[in-house]
């Protein structure tokens, strides 16, 4: 069974405080993606990583890719308050269905 | 930008009852998911369909579900009979290929099995 474990289940920070989210499995995966969910709504595509090593930036959120493409991590820099939310990571092993993690929800407080 | 519409948002019934849920994909886009939502829980995946047939289903996904795409534009889900433990949100999701690129969701069908 493909499991993506992602870590911290809950964090809740204060506005300007810089903060990581992780995203692990055992399994190689052909990509990993990251979502962002708001309550209500349906999950929105952050970003796609799909080279191990890679890391891609989308303002003030960093992404990495591990090496051995098991892993990612989302860094966010100087959260705000609009970054309040739930973020999913999701993989696809090759020719599989996407998988999610079960997501970090995050609290940013002004 | 074009988005995956889903009816109804919210959608109540008795355990035993037959439910169809509705989603108009994006128009160009050849793939198409269903995923659901338990309270609290992970996103899962239910099936995947391309070119009027399945193309990968879950565990999750067994006799009493059913997808269809009865025309050029609407993709359905149907349980036949539900369950109280098939309560959860439900997403439609499209993509134009296939793998790594980007799916879009809708805004989910929210199922309430009494």
């Amino acid at each position: 069974t493909q499991l993506l474990e992602q870590s911290p289940q809950f964090l809740s920070i204060q506005e300007g405080e810089n903060l990581t989210v992780y995203c692990n499995s055992s399994s190689v995966f052909s990509s990993l993606q990251w979502y962002r969910q708001e309550p209500g709504e349906g999950p929105v595509l952050l970003v796609t990583v799909v080279t191990g090593g890679e890391v891609k930036k989308l303002k003030r959120l960093t992404f990495q890719f591990g090496d051995a493409r098991k892993d990612s991590s989302l860094h966010i820099t100087a959260a705000q308050t609009g970054d309040t939310g739930l973020y999913l990571c999701a993989g696809h092993q090759a020719g599989t269905a996407l998988i999610f993690g079960k997501g970090t929800t995050l609290s940013v407080s002004s | 930008e074009p988005e995956v519409t889903q009816t109804p948002s919210h959608q109540v019934t008795q355990m035993g009852q037959e439910v169809i849920l509705r989603c108009v994909p994006i128009s160009n886009h050849l793939y198409f998911y269903w995923y659901r939502q338990i309270l609290g829980q992970k996103v899962e995946f239910l099936v995947s369909f391309y070119n009027n047939e399945i193309s990968e289903k879950s565990e999750i996904f067994d006799d009493q579900f059913s997808v269809e795409r009865p025309d050029g534009s609407n993709f359905t889900l149907k349980i036949r009979s539900t369950k109280l433990e098939d309560s959860a949100m439900y997403f439609c999701a499209s993509s134009d290929r296939d793998s790594n690129e980007k799916l879009f969701f809708g805004s989910g069908t929210q199922l309430s099995v009494l």
